[in-house]
């Protein structure tokens, strides 16, 4: 059964870092692109952060290019988001995705899988 | 970047309805469409990929269709379970993004 599991999430001061962790377990993860995205309190689904199969291939939206990192661990299938310089606009729920396969055609793109989500709030 | 419109942002409809969601890009994206199904303190879950592909495991009463720029996610036979929000997303090239969603609500 393919699992995700996100945790790292919290309560955090305007201008700090967080590191979140997604696990994963019930597939071949070296073999999947992942992804992470997303949700304002009350708003919709935002695309943040991908990485290919081997981490040599990183794309981040321009909200937070340049302050959030995204990363894997193919040992241990687990893919981080390194997230430095909050501020209140980044306080949501955010959740890990799994590519369906390498996107050259339509039925290998999309999210098949996600997890449940880890909360971050950044607060004075 | 491709913008995503959903109509509506919201309906309510009765059990046994059939309910139809549309989605438009701003640019051709062929069949690279994804719906995506939300409950209520929950994760996305994945409905439909490219366009008309039902994810396993989803019951056949959700149909995708469209091409290009315009697209539908039809629930037959609504059921009191599909009370959630429904998101497009278009996974043709990144920022992959998503529709504002539509909230579907159970008369």
């Amino acid at each position: 059964e393919v699992q995700l599991l996100e945790s790292g999430g919290g309560l955090v001061q305007p201008g700090g870092s967080l590191r979140l962790s997604c696990a994963t377990s019930g597939f071949t993860f070296s073999s999947y692109e992942m992804n992470w995205v997303r949700q304002a309190p009350g708003k919709g689904l935002e695309w943040i952060a991908y990485i290919s199969p081997g981490g040599t291939t990183i794309y981040n939206a321009d909200s937070v290019k340049g302050r959030f990192i995204i990363s894997r661990d193919n040992a241990n299938n687990i893919v981080y988001l390194q997230m430095n310089s909050l501020g209140a606009e980044d306080t949501a729920v955010y959740y890990c995705g799994r590519d369906r396969g390498s996107g050259y055609k339509p039925i290998d793109s999309g999210f098949d899988y996600w997890g449940q989500g880890t909360l971050v709030t950044v607060s004075s | 970047d491709i913008q995503m419109t959903q109509s509506p942002s919201s309906l309510s409809a009765s059990v046994g309805d059939r309910v139809t969601i549309t989605c438009r890009a701003s640019d051709n994206i062929g069949t690279y469409l994804n719906w995506y199904q939300q409950k209520p303190g929950k994760g996305p879950k994945a409905l439909i990929y490219a366009a008309s592909s039902l994810e396993s495991g989803v019951p056949s009463r959700f149909n995708g269709g469209g091409s290009g720029t315009y697209f539908t996610l039809t629930i037959n036979n609504l059921q009191r379970e599909d009370l959630a929000t429904y998101y497009c997303q278009q996974s043709k090239r990144t920022p992959y993004t998503f529709g504002q969603g539509t909230k579907l609500e159970i008369k």
